[in-house]
């Protein structure tokens, strides 16, 4: 595997279910990023971890809970989510988090909340 | 409340011709301005992008042009090719932890 890949591809889920994102990158950089992409709006920054630290919350739900045991993996686990939650949720990773660093994403996660 | 504002939402450009794509900042603590090209079920990957210090950036077909008293920058394809259609989004950053404020995107089609 190389790049950023993310699984599982596809979500389909209800209201009341729990399940996790997963992001994992094969680049050896030091941040990592979640995003929410809507249909005709901006990327939306979620979370920032530099170094397994979050760095950025973008006041997000706390039906959204990150994760980052180390540099290479990033979960976004989800709980009693709600159908405005239906989006491609998008991870990236970045040398090390700097200004000017390049973000490479992965393919993404295309949720969908029943 | 949007930082970057780009224009048109969409656009449908023959082959050979160019694609303008626009956008527009307030912040003028922005200091880094990249482009990110997405392809259907693909994440953005970077394209190109400028710093305030110069007014154009060329890399083979993708020119940036960057108006900084205007608070404006725009993407320019020349020769527009069919592989060229995707979404294109604008984007600027003015904090040391890389935070991007992304454009809404430009969804660009390029026709044979």
């Amino acid at each position: 595997e190389t790049g950023v890949t993310q699984t599982p591809r596809h979500l389909v889920m209800g209201m009341t279910n729990k399940k996790s994102l997963k992001c994992e990158q094969h680049l050896g950089h030091n941040a990592m990023y979640w995003y929410k992409q809507s249909a005709k709006k901006p990327l939306e920054l979620m979370f920032v971890y530099s170094l397994e630290e979050r760095v950025e919350n973008n006041s997000v739900p706390s039906r959204f809970s990150p994760e980052c045991p180390n540099s290479s993996h990033l979960f976004l686990h989800l709980h009693t989510l709600q159908p405005e939650d239906s989006a491609l949720y998008l991870c990236a990773s970045s040398h090390s988090g700097g200004g000017e660093d390049t973000q490479y994403f992965g393919p993404g996660t295309r949720l969908t909340v029943l | 409340q949007q930082q970057v504002k780009q224009s048109p939402q969409s656009l449908i450009v023959q082959k050979g011709g160019i694609s303008i794509i626009n956008c527009a900042y307030e912040n003028t603590a922005f200091d880094y301005f990249p482009w990110y090209q997405q392809f259907p079920g693909k994440g953005p990957a970077l394209l190109i992008a400028i710093r305030p210090d110069v007014s154009e950036k060329k890399e083979g077909r993708f020119t940036i042009s960057f108006n900084k008293s205007a608070k404006q920058f725009s993407l320019h394809i020349m020769d527009s090719q069919p592989g060229d259609s995707a979404t294109y989004f604008c984007a600027a950053s003015a904090d040391s932890w890389g935070k991007l404020q992304f454009g809404a995107g430009t969804q660009v089609v390029v026709t044979p």
